[in-house]
């Protein structure tokens, strides 16, 4: 079976600095995605990044880059100059080729002025 | 934006009654999915869809049923209400299952069980 951990419940971050969100996941199958979303107040799912199993290099999309390691079973969420409006929960995600998407319980994100 | 929406928004409801939630998609897409959202707990699964009337259950599934009788329509129906289902209930699509393959989510719907 698959399972998420996200064991960061709360994290603060000041404006302009980076902030890593930790994940790490447990599946046998060597065929699978992981995959970052933002979830502000208003609550809605914002997909962020993905990153697949046997892709070579980390993924990157603006200011977020997915720190993947996969002998640890680890795929940490990097925002770099962390911006008021980036505070918010933050769930991370797998995928198993055939299989549903699980989650993890999220870290809420603040940003300090 | 994917074309998802959820009906209602927000529903206050009393113990013992049957409610039932609506995901509309305009996205054509095979495969669409019920998730509650709980603290603590992140997104779990309830209920997914892999065709018309092709549904299956998620990891928490008991006192929830679906339905899907066209490809842009999935509802779940709480049959009698308990407050343990208070909740934020999403729907999500997808394209097809591979590992690539992200989740769409619609706007979420606040179930208050009272």
């Amino acid at each position: 079976a698959q399972k998420i951990t996200q064991t960061q419940p709360g994290m603060f971050v000041q404006e302009k600095e980076a902030v890593t969100l930790d994940c790490t996941y447990d599946t046998s199958d060597p065929s699978y995605g992981l995959f970052w979303y933002k979830q502000p107040s208003s609550g809605e799912m914002i997909f962020l990044i993905y990153q697949g199993s046997y892709d070579q290099q980390n993924a990157t999309e603006g200011r977020y880059s997915l720190n993947f390691q996969k002998a640890r079973k680890s795929a940490n969420l990097v925002i770099s100059a962390s911006q008021l409006g980036d505070s918010a929960m933050y769930f991370c995600a797998m995928r198993v080729v055939n299989n549903d998407m699980r989650f993890g319980a999220g870290t809420r994100l603040t940003v300090k002025p | 934006d994917a074309g998802i929406t959820q009906s209602p928004r927000h529903k206050v409801t009393e113990t013992g009654t049957p409610v039932t939630l609506r995901c509309h998609q305009t996205e054509n897409h095979r495969y669409m999915y019920w998730y509650r959202q709980d603290p603590g707990h992140g997104l779990r699964l309830i209920h997914y869809s892999y065709g018309v009337k092709d549904t299956d259950k998620g990891e928490v599934s008991d006192g929830y049923s679906v339905s899907r009788s066209k490809t842009e329509d999935f509802l779940l129906t709480l049959e009698s209400a308990t407050s343990s289902q208070t909740s934020v209930y999403f729907c999500a699509i997808s394209e097809d299952t591979g590992g690539n393959t992200e989740a769409f989510f619609g706007q979420g719907t606040r179930l208050t069980v009272v």
